[in-house]
Parts: structure tokens; C-alpha cells; sequence
């Protein structure tokens, strides 16, 4: 089946500094690839959609400037938190499809959970 | 504005008993409905979908669901819980104009008893 690696799947940074997150598509080429945040014992939220190549549409109220996305090849999108704040400690996850249409499947990632201290 | 409510926080069951997860929606164009899976600390699983066609929907791991669209509901079923199926369950609705952008329910927390 298809597989969504993201790495790391844990990562401690300290405030003010910035973490790059990777989601890649193992066995497929992935058109499309959404970011979600999971804050504990919630759901997930839609941060932004990313396809190849193109600029990142982000939801409404999630800072584009903080949350750097970039889909630079078929395969991998990385989520840049920059200048994290202890508030972005959270668990990211990632999820791709091949396709464009609503029956594209969706294949999720393991997630990341990022601590800022 | 559309809405998916999963109405209980935490469910326990004991092992072996049936289980039932409820989600309702709130669309107003005709939604595609799934539920997910997720274990502590992963990502989600899909364990089955509804498109169109039959209402009772067969997923995998012995899951069921039933789309009634007259109560706007699409609950999850298993007619007997293994001790594995202990984890976070989402409902998720999207509609075909937004693609593969979907809304997720709360979650429901199932915990099984021995």
C-alpha cells in the first residue's frame, strides 16, 4: 500500500529557534499533500494544502510566515515552524494523494510531535 | 458553516462487547463520509468510506458503518471489540467541490476492558 513517511516523528527545539518537518510519499507521487495540527486529546486541524510546485493555500488564522511550507518535488513537502514558541508545541501530521478528486485516497503520515521549550 | 460532531468524548467497552460510534454532519451539499483510526502517537488509519450507493458500508479490522442521510448521522459499528481496537476514532466528511480537504469530528476515545 502507499506510504507517507514523515520525519522526525519527535523533535525538542528550544524557543526562538526554527524545525523543519519532512512528509514524503515512499511509493507514489503525491499532487497534493495537507498539513494538520493535533493539539492533545483534540482533533486534527487543516493548517494548509500543498501542491508540487506551487504556493501553499493556507487555512484562515494559521500564520503563513510562522508555518513555511514548500512541495518542491513530487515526493516531499517539508512545514518549517519558525522562531517556535513554547505555544507551537504540538503534533503535526502530514497527508498526501496522487490525485485531485474527492475519491483520491488519502494516505497519512505516523505524525511529529514537536516539543518547544 | 459545515460541521462533523462526534458526540462522545470516551467510550469503554468491555472485550467482546458490540460498539457503536456516533458522528453527525452538518453540509449543505451531499458529504462523503469516512472513519479513521488512530493509536497513540501515530497517524490515521482509514478503516472505511462512504461515496454513494449502499448506506452500510464494510471497512476492514470488522468495522461497519450506516449513512442515514434523513439524521444527517454516520455511525461506526463492530459487533465485537478485540482488546486492539482501543484507540482514537475520527469521523470525517468532505464534499467533492473541496476535494480532498476534509473536516474532522472531535474523536471519540474507545478504551476496552479485559
Amino acid at each position: 500500500g502507499a506510504v507517507v513517511s514523515q520525519h522526525p516523528s519527535r523533535v525538542i527545539c528550544k524557543s526562538g529557534t526554527s524545525v523543519k518537518i519532512e512528509c514524503r510519499s515512499l511509493d507514489f507521487q503525491a499532487t497534493t499533500m495537507f498539513w494538520y495540527r493535533q493539539f492533545p486529546k483534540q482533533s486534527l486541524m487543516l493548517m494548509a494544502t500543498s501542491n508540487e510546485g506551487s504556493k501553499a493555500t493556507y487555512e484562515q488564522g494559521v500564520e503563513k510566515d510562522k508555518f513555511l511550507i514548500n512541495h518542491a518535488s513530487l515526493t516531499l513537502s517539508t512545514l518549517t515552524v519558525t522562531s517556535a514558541h513554547p505555544e507551537d508545541s504540538s503534533f503535526y501530521i502530514c497527508s498526501a494523494t496522487a490525485g485531485f478528486g474527492y475519491n483520491s485516497p488519502l494516505h497519512f503520515g505516523n505524525g511529529t510531535r514537536l516539543t518547544v521549550t | 458553516a459545515q460541521s462533523v460532531t462526534q458526540p462522545d468524548i470516551h467510550i469503554t467497552v468491555s472485550e467482546g462487547a458490540s460498539l457503536e460510534l456516533r458522528c453527525n454532519y452538518s453540509y449543505g451539499a451531499t458529504p462523503y463520509l469516512f472513519w479513521y483510526v488512530q493509536s497513540p502517537g501515530q497517524g490515521l488509519q482509514l478503516l472505511l468510506k462512504y461515496f454513494s450507493g449502499d448506506t452500510l458500508v464494510q471497512g476492514i479490522k470488522g468495522f461497519e458503518a450506516e449513512f442515514k442521510r434523513s439524521q444527517s448521522s454516520f455511525n461506526l459499528r463492530k459487533p465485537s471489540v478485540h482488546w486492539s481496537d482501543a484507540a482514537e476514532y475520527f469521523c470525517a466528511v468532505g464534499i467533492k467541490a473541496a476535494g480532498n480537504k476534509l473536516t474532522f469530528g472531535g474523536g471519540t476515545r474507545v478504551l476496552v476492558k479485559p
